[in-house]
């Protein structure tokens, strides 16, 4: 089954203690990203890559690190977590190519953070 | 910047029509829409990538006016599994590649 699948589903930390959330996607696609939603804002981007070794910053940044190794996978990093970093985070991934205009996004199923 | 939506919320009987309006101060290349159920994540519903243009998925249709910068999403006679949070999301030349999302229309359908 064609899917994007994210890991943990839930997670409450505390400040400042590093933490990893997995993204992979079994579709080959080439371009990937990850977004938070919180309530009345909608989602917004925090990074995305065009391919491997290829991230790039999106629209809220600051606190994530991201890697692209390998094709499949896409994690995002929080070195030192805080409490405004609390949230529902999403990968989604598409079959875009460099240049080319956007297409479908197949999201994840969300990973709600907590940090306390 | 993101996309602006309106309205923010919008509350139909079964059976009624809806309007979801998005715009952007910037040019689009695309607009895209995107419906989440509660507790879900985001599912795809179209692109639209001309302007002018209009697209249609089930009772659901879209149209994109690339000279005013804005789309709006049609659902007619809605069904109950209509009920979701409605976004946009928008393709600009000066966006650097990215896609951003307005910050939805919630839409709730009472039978």
């Amino acid at each position: 089954e064609a899917q994007v699948t994210q890991n943990p589903r839930y997670l409450i930390t505390v400040t400042g203690k590093k933490l990893t959330v997995t993204c992979s996607q079994n579709m080959n696609h080439e371009y990937m990203s990850w977004y938070r939603q919180d309530p009345g804002l909608g989602l917004r981007q925090i990074y995305y890559s065009m391919n491997v070794e290829v991230t790039d910053k999106g629209d809220v940044p600051e606190g994530y690190k991201v890697s692209r190794k390998e094709k499949r996978n896409f994690p995002l990093i929080l070195e030192s977590p805080s409490p405004n970093q609390t949230s529902l985070y999403f990968c989604a991934s598409s079959p875009r190519l460099a240049g080319g205009p956007h297409n479908e996004q197949f999201f994840g199923p969300g990973t709600r953070l907590t940090v306390l | 910047q993101q996309p602006v939506q309106s309205p923010q919320a919008v509350i139909l009987r079964e059976g009624e029509d809806a309007v979801i309006n998005c715009s952007s101060s910037k040019a689009l290349y695309s607009v895209h829409w995107y419906r989440q159920k509660h507790g879900e994540a985001p599912v795809f519903l179209m692109i639209l990538l001309k302007g002018g243009e209009q697209k249609g998925h089930e009772k659901i249709s879209a149209s994109f006016n690339e000279k005013k910068q804005q789309s709006s999403l049609y659902l007619t006679a809605s069904q109950l599994s209509y009920s979701g949070t409605y976004f946009c999301g928008t393709d600009s030349p000066q966006g650097a590649q990215k896609l951003v999302f307005g910050q939805g229309t919630r839409l709730t359908i009472n039978p």
